[in-house]
């Protein structure tokens, strides 16, 4: 069954470094996603990506995060300068799109997330 | 204001018997999507059942039901026959309209099966 591929698995960083973290989605997928989950809470929405362009940001994607999908099948997350509180675990998604732009209602998937520890 | 609450932090069943894990949600879009996802301790997010606000029948995925009143804007999941691998956060969520894979998701509940 096709699945959406993350790395690394973990990661383990220093306080100002950037991290990349990388996706490679569902092949025939379109539009993709980042989430993030802190530690025992909720999973928050990040971004959404399509057509090689943000569509959709949260208050928590400021100008630290950057997404893009370099090579045509990875779709990266970086941070430029981590911080403490950007430990996490970091989530990407894909949904298949059909013809005109419209996303399937369905199933997003996720893939097993990148968990990113910032000392 | 919350647009998707589950109100029970943790919660216990007999294995073998069912469940019912609580979700609310809070939207004016008549068009929306109801999911539930489950992550065991491992930490992924497992896809289990869908939802659609138009849809006329509550959905269905082997021991998965949704058990969806429009009216009261609830949309609980309903596990049968627990088995002890069902142990797990359970995540309800909800996407506003029909064009977007931005999910809103509820605080979880944790539940746990007892042999």
């Amino acid at each position: 069954e096709p699945e959406v591929t993350q790395t690394p698995s973990h990661q383990v960083t220093q306080m100002g470094q950037e991290v990349i973290l990388r996706c490679v989605p569902i092949s025939n997928h379109l539009y993709f996603y980042w989430y993030r989950q802190i530690l025992g809470q909720k999973v928050e929405f990040l971004v959404s990506f399509y057509n090689n362009e943000i569509s959709e940001k949260s208050e928590i994607f400021d100008d630290q995060f950057s997404v893009e999908r370099p090579d045509g099948s990875n779709f990266t997350l970086k941070i430029r300068s981590t911080k403490l509180e950007d430990s996490a675990m970091y989530f990407c998604a894909t949904t298949i799109g059909l013809a005109g732009g419209k996303s399937y209602t369905g199933e997003l998937f996720f893939g097993e997330g990148s968990r990113l520890t910032v000392l | 204001a919350q647009k998707i609450t589950q109100t029970q932090p943790g919660m216990f069943v007999q294995e073998k018997e069912a469940v019912t894990l609580d979700c609310t949600y809070d939207t004016s879009d008549p068009s929306y999507g109801l999911f539930w996802y489950k992550q065991p301790s491992s930490g992924e997010m497992i896809f289990l059942i869908y939802q659609g606000s138009y849809d006329q029948q509550n959905a269905t995925e082997g021991r998965y039901s949704l058990n969806f009143q429009k009216a009261r804007k609830s949309a609980n999941l309903v596990i049968s026959a627990s088995q002890l691998g069902d142990s797990a956060m359970y995540f309800c969520a909800m996407r506003e309209g029909r064009s977007t894979g931005k999910l809103i998701f509820g605080q979880g509940t944790t539940l746990q099966v007892k042999p």
